[in-house]
């Protein structure tokens, strides 16, 4: 079975300064990888996801993010954030291939941009 | 563009009492699904659909009842809400039941259990 794992449930930055927030999972099998994002009080939106190909994925809002199969991470990356950029960040996982309804979620970063 | 809209955005219940929670997408969407967002623990699936017609446990389903009432709607029941369904829910639709289709989210509702 698959899970992933955030490890900061908080990363506190300054605006301007550059951000990584951290996602590893577990799998015996190849996966697609996903980062959705939830600003305050509305429902996720997808960031960005990895399916296949190149390992360095950019999406929306300047974020990017690399899969590492031999670290089985994912981390998510901005260079500059912006006080809008404040909201909590989720990574999941699945199976390449897999349904929607085995598609597993982190426990959540929230991301607090300071200025 | 509506996308997914959740109705209610908040409710208070008392233990026992009941309550649906409907959702509609108006993205011609076949997959519908209901979570659960607690602090800590992430999103959880409570039940799929994955078209019309069909509809699915997921990981947490204990208490809860679903209807797919037709391609656009995908209703969640309390028949007799408990403090520990205190969360909020989120309704998500996508084009196919696979990871490879993104999915989409409505804004939640906000249930409190007392």
């Amino acid at each position: 079975a698959q899970s992933v794992t955030q490890l900061d449930s908080q990363v506190p930055v300054f605006e301007e300064a550059p951000v990584e927030l951290r996602c590893n999972y577990s799998s015996s099998v190849s996966v697609y990888l996903f980062w959705y994002v939830q600003y305050p009080n509305q429902g996720l939106q997808l960031l960005l996801k990895y399916l296949s190909g190149s390992t360095l994925v950019k999406g929306i809002n300047g974020f990017e993010a690399e899969f590492n199969k031999s670290q089985t991470s994912f981390h998510l990356r901005k260079p500059s954030v912006h006080i809008s950029d404040t909201a909590e960040y989720f990574c999941a996982v699945s199976v390449s291939g897999g349904a929607t309804n085995k598609l597993i979620f982190g426990t959540g970063t929230l991301l607090a941009v300071q200025p | 563009n509506a996308g997914v809209t959740q109705t209610p955005k908040f409710q208070v219940l008392k233990t026992g009492q009941s309550m649906t929670l409907q959702c509609a997408q108006d993205m011609n969407h076949n997959s519908m699904y209901w979570y659960r967002q607690d602090p800590g623990m992430g999103l959880r699936l409570i039940y799929y659909s994955a078209s019309e017609g069909t509809t699915d446990k997921g990981e947490v389903p204990n208490g809860y009842n679903v209807s797919r009432l037709n391609k656009r709607e995908f209703s969640l029941r309390l028949e007799s809400a408990a403090p520990s369904q205190t969360s909020v829910y989120f309704c998500a639709s996508s084009e196919g039941p696979l990871t490879n289709e993104k999915l989409f989210f409505g804004s939640g509702t906000q249930l409190s259990v007392l």
